[in-house]
């Protein structure tokens, strides 16, 4: 079974720039999370799906990022200005459904660094 | 700065020795709690999870402990192999109303020395 893929794993960009990244979560999943995690800190979650549509987005600063999830599959994350503090891995993962105990796939990450 | 947060819990053991690592969570209402491993450049790897209603719980070489009264979480890790070498981060989580947000602890880096 294939993973979480996410893609660029890494992206270099000066702040006040622009960047956005995609998630392809595992097939059939419906749930899909895009979370932030800054050099020696755990995950944060910025945005939970269901399908294609939003769960929880209280801690996505939503001045400067947004995501979707149109078809209810894949799922974009933007930044947009980029700031210094931006920079941190996005990590995205997903889940079968609404089984509160099914288990979480993470893809691989994207790394952002904002110069 | 970009310091803050650098310096994880480390652990270091040597090959075959037991580990455990600890976690305390923070909010009492949590009912289901995961353990996470994460090795350089990828994203987190479930390892084993406990509900609320059980102290303990075992898998391949590894055990949760749950204390509730201290809202203390620890992994156990038996005959400590190198590839054992990552971070691992607990989580915690209110599963009432079918949700599934969980929340992260910092992480603690386990080093095993062949």
């Amino acid at each position: 079974e294939a993973g979480v893929a996410q893609s660029p794993r890494y992206k270099i960009i000066e702040k006040r720039q622009s960047v956005a990244f995609w998630c392809n979560p595992i097939s059939g999943h419906a749930t899909l999370y895009w979370y932030q995690q800054i050099l020696g800190q755990g995950p944060k979650l910025l945005i939970q799906f269901q399908n294609n549509g939003v769960v929880d987005d209280s801690q996505l600063p939503k001045d400067r990022f947004s995501a979707e999830r149109l078809k209810g599959v894949d799922s974009t994350l933007k930044i947009q200005p980029a700031k210094l503090e931006d920079s941190a891995v996005y990590l995205c993962a997903s889940r079968p459904g609404s089984n509160s105990y099914n288990e979480q796939f993470f893809g691989p990450g994207t790394r952002l660094t904002v110069l | 700065g970009e310091s803050v947060g650098l310096h994880l819990p480390t652990l270091s053991v040597q090959e075959g020795d037991n580990s455990i690592i600890n976690c305390a969570y923070s909010n009492s209402a949590s009912d289901y709690f995961i353990w996470y491993k994460q090795e350089s450049g990828k994203g987190p790897q479930f390892i084993i999870d406990i509900r609320s209603n059980m102290d303990k719980r075992q898998g391949q070489r590894v055990t949760v402990l749950l204390n509730k009264t201290v809202k203390h979480l620890s992994l156990q890790i038996a005959a400590t192999q190198p590839g054992d070498s990552a971070v691992y981060f607990c989580a915690e989580t209110v599963t009432s109303g079918g949700s599934y947000i969980p929340t992260f602890g910092r992480g603690t880096s386990l080093i095993v020395h062949p």
